[in-house]
């Protein structure tokens, strides 16, 4: 069965203490690994597109990276402002028929200063 | 920015009662998409349209329907609403490179 799951469910940081969330994935045919922001009361706002496995991509504190069945969103000394829930999603090609999109439940990061 | 605004942004209805709730865009997008998101589930997918009068469903389409008479507005109708749809329903329009952008949400709750 096609699956995301996103860990930890929850994370709190000191502001500039580093830390990573993992999204794992089983799928049919990955065609993108997406990661999005999402802050309370709003809609997820995009953040990264990755393709293939090793690719990398970063955004100020943020840099996300891509292996055959994960996808890591690291974070680098951190800032308040930072805390939000991240989500992952992958767009799953089964190789018949439509694209599948599937999202993983997002961890949420809470930074402390 | 691709201009997705909703309405209404909180309602809250009674059992038994059908609600819509509206999307529009700005920017022209074919495909836009109905999602909705609970506590311990990634959004799943309600109904999606590409194109005026061309709708299909996803994987959580009963109880809803969907209509698509312009190209910018996009409704989404509980037929009768029920406890179990009590949720944040989120609007999107997809882009190959960027993924999803949605609309800020709709907070329903059904009493």
């Amino acid at each position: 069965e096609d699956q995301v799951t996103q860990s930890p469910e929850a994370l709190r940081l000191q502001e500039g203490e580093s830390s990573s969330l993992n999204c794992s994935y089983t799928v049919s045919g990955l065609r993108g690994l997406f990661w999005y922001r999402q802050d309370p009361g709003k809609g997820p706002e995009f953040l990264f597109t990755l393709y293939s496995a090793g690719e990398e991509k970063e955004k100020e504190r943020l840099k996300a990276t891509l292996t055959k069945k994960e996808s890591f969103l690291h974070i680098t000394a951190p800032k308040p402002e930072d805390s939000a829930t991240y989500l992952c999603a992958v767009q799953d090609f089964p190789g018949s028929g439509t694209y599948k999109y599937i999202f993983g439940t997002g961890t949420r990061l809470k930074v402390l200063a | 920015d691709a201009g997705i605004t909703q309405s209404p942004r909180h309602k809250v209805t009674e059992t038994g009662t059908p609600v819509t709730l509206r999307c529009h865009q700005t920017e022209n997008h074919r495909y836009m998409y109905w999602y909705r998101q609970d506590p311990g589930h990634g959004l799943r997918l309600i109904h999606y349209s590409y194109g005026v009068k061309d709708t299909d469903k996803g994987e959580v389409s009963d109880g809803y329907s969907v209509s698509r008479s312009k190209t910018e507005d996009f409704l989404l109708t509980l037929e009768s609403a029920t406890s179990s749809q009590t949720s944040v329903y989120f609007c999107a329009i997809f882009q190959e490179t960027y993924g999803y952008t949605f609309g800020s949400g709709t907070r329903l709750t059904v009493v």
